[in-house]
């Protein structure tokens, strides 16, 4: 089993960019979540997933777009990328009890 | 202020020394998790608990829903322990984990 994959592991984007960040899982959990961890805090929320076809706004959701058409996927959206959105994120799926699993991490820069 | 905060932040031990990881919570939790993370940026699952104590090998995680505390335990320290631990609670209400700003364990052989 692979669990939480992402891609892509780096990217640089120029200011007013978009890109797609991906999320598969095959641990057939319902619950998939977004976060960015930014140096000295701990990691925010930006979206999370219920279910596939359900999707809500964590902490810090903007400037971001999510959709969950299956399961397996969770991808996060960045449009218009700013500098502010230079940041590692991490995908994470959990379970019924809430143990989050997560992915490697992407590591986004905006300049 | 964090919803979630540990102590301490840094710490530096030598090998085989009881390390000792606080986190407190001022929201209401049901449960709380412990995660390390390596010097490559992975994160992994320690624990999860919502009262009493799990072991894990040489871990140890403690819970006080009440007192709204928990602890880390790691015994005899390894250098391959080097890692920041995050903490994160799950409140009573809602999806989301707080989550602490970690505390950065270094092992000295």
């Amino acid at each position: 089993n692979a669990g939480v994959t992402q891609t892509p592991k780096f990217r640089i984007l120029k200011i007013g960019q978009s890109m797609t960040l991906q999320c598969t899982q095959d641990m057939n959990h319902n619950y998939m979540y977004w976060y960015r961890q930014d140096p000295g805090m701990g990691l925010k929320l930006i979206y999370y997933s219920v279910g596939a076809g359900i999707t809500d706004k964590g902490e810090v959701p903007n400037g971001y777009n999510v959709s969950r058409s299956t399961t397996e996927d969770f991808p996060l959206r960045l449009e218009l990328a700013a500098p502010s959105q230079t940041s590692v994120y991490f995908c994470a799926t959990g379970t019924a009890t809430y143990e989050q699993y997560f992915g490697p991490g992407t590591r986004l820069t905006v300049t | 202020k964090n919803e979630v905060e540990q102590s301490p932040q840094n710490l530096t031990a030598q090998e085989g020394e009881f390390i000792t990881i606080n986190c407190s919570y001022s929201v209401g939790i049901s449960a709380l998790h412990w995660l390390q993370q390596h010097p490559g940026g992975g994160i992994v699952s320690l624990f999860m608990l919502s009262s009493g104590k799990k072991k894990h090998g040489r871990l140890i995680a403690t819970i006080n829903i009440q007192e709204k505390h928990s602890s880390l335990h790691i015994t005899a320290s390894h250098p391959r322990d080097s890692a920041v631990y995050i903490c994160a609670g799950r409140p009573n209400t809602g999806n989301q984990f707080y989550f602490g700003t970690g505390t950065s364990l270094t092992v000295i052989p």
